[in-house]
């Protein structure tokens, strides 16, 4: 059964800093691997999906990268920003088709 | 305006009682899924439906119940059978839920908003 793990469970920066959110994962027959992001008491909303084939993935000020083999992927966030402040979680798709998450890094970016 | 719709957003439930969440998606997604979460963990996947009339059970379905009667609903009932239901309730839509497209493309979830659920 696929187990994620991510690491650290909080993070508080100041803002302007560039910072790595980990995540590792168990099982790396994986079809591919989704991070998002969630603010206290809402829904998610998904920032990057990367394919088992990919390496990294990019959008905007985010950049996923994906090493399946050894189970891990990390989200780069550069120069950060008050407004990035919520949980991010990561969800690999395994071989049952259905998201696995790990419970997430709560990130604070202080003014 | 194309979206996930959850509702209630709070919804409160007295113990023996059933009660029904609402998911809407006007995204015509063929998949739609029912999560899970409590406080300080991850998301946990009660039932799943890869195409209308069918569903199947995930990690942590007993106590619920869903239907998929038409494409864009997938109503989840919490049943008195259900021992610890207080938590969030997300529910998810993807294009696709299974087939080779999936492996070949990969396929984003989309959420909704979510309930939250209590019993008192």
């Amino acid at each position: 059964k696929q187990e994620v793990t991510q690491i650290p469970a909080a993070l508080s920066v100041p803002e302007g800093e560039n910072l790595v959110l980990n995540c590792s994962f168990t099982d790396s027959a994986i079809y591919n691997l989704q991070w998002f992001r969630q603010d206290p008491g809402k829904g998610l909303t998904s920032l990057l999906l990367i394919q088992s084939s990919q390496r990294e993935q990019t959008s905007g000020r985010l950049n996923a990268s994906l090493d399946k083999s050894s189970g891990r992927s990390t989200l780069y966030i550069a120069a950060s920003q008050p407004g990035d402040s919520a949980t991010y979680l990561c969800a690999p798709r395994g071989s049952a088709r259905q998201l696995t998450f790990g419970s997430g890094t709560q990130l604070t970016v202080l003014p | 305006d194309g979206g996930i719709t959850q509702s209630p957003k709070y919804l409160f439930r007295k113990e023996g009682q059933n009660v029904t969440l609402s998911c809407e998606q006007n995204l015509n997604h063929d998949a739609m899924y029912w999560y899970r979460q409590d406080p300080g963990q991850g998301l946990r996947l009660i039932y799943y439906s890869q195409i209308v009339n069918d569903f199947q059970k995930g990690d942590i379905a007993e106590g619920y119940s869903v239907s998929r009667e038409k494409k864009e609903s997938f109503p989840l009932t919490v049943t008195s059978a259900q021992k610890n239901p207080t938590a969030f309730y997300l529910c998810a839509s993807s294009a696709r839920g299974s087939g080779r497209a999936l492996e070949i493309r990969g396929d984003t979830q989309y959420f909704g908003p979510g309930t939250r659920l209590t019993v008192l």
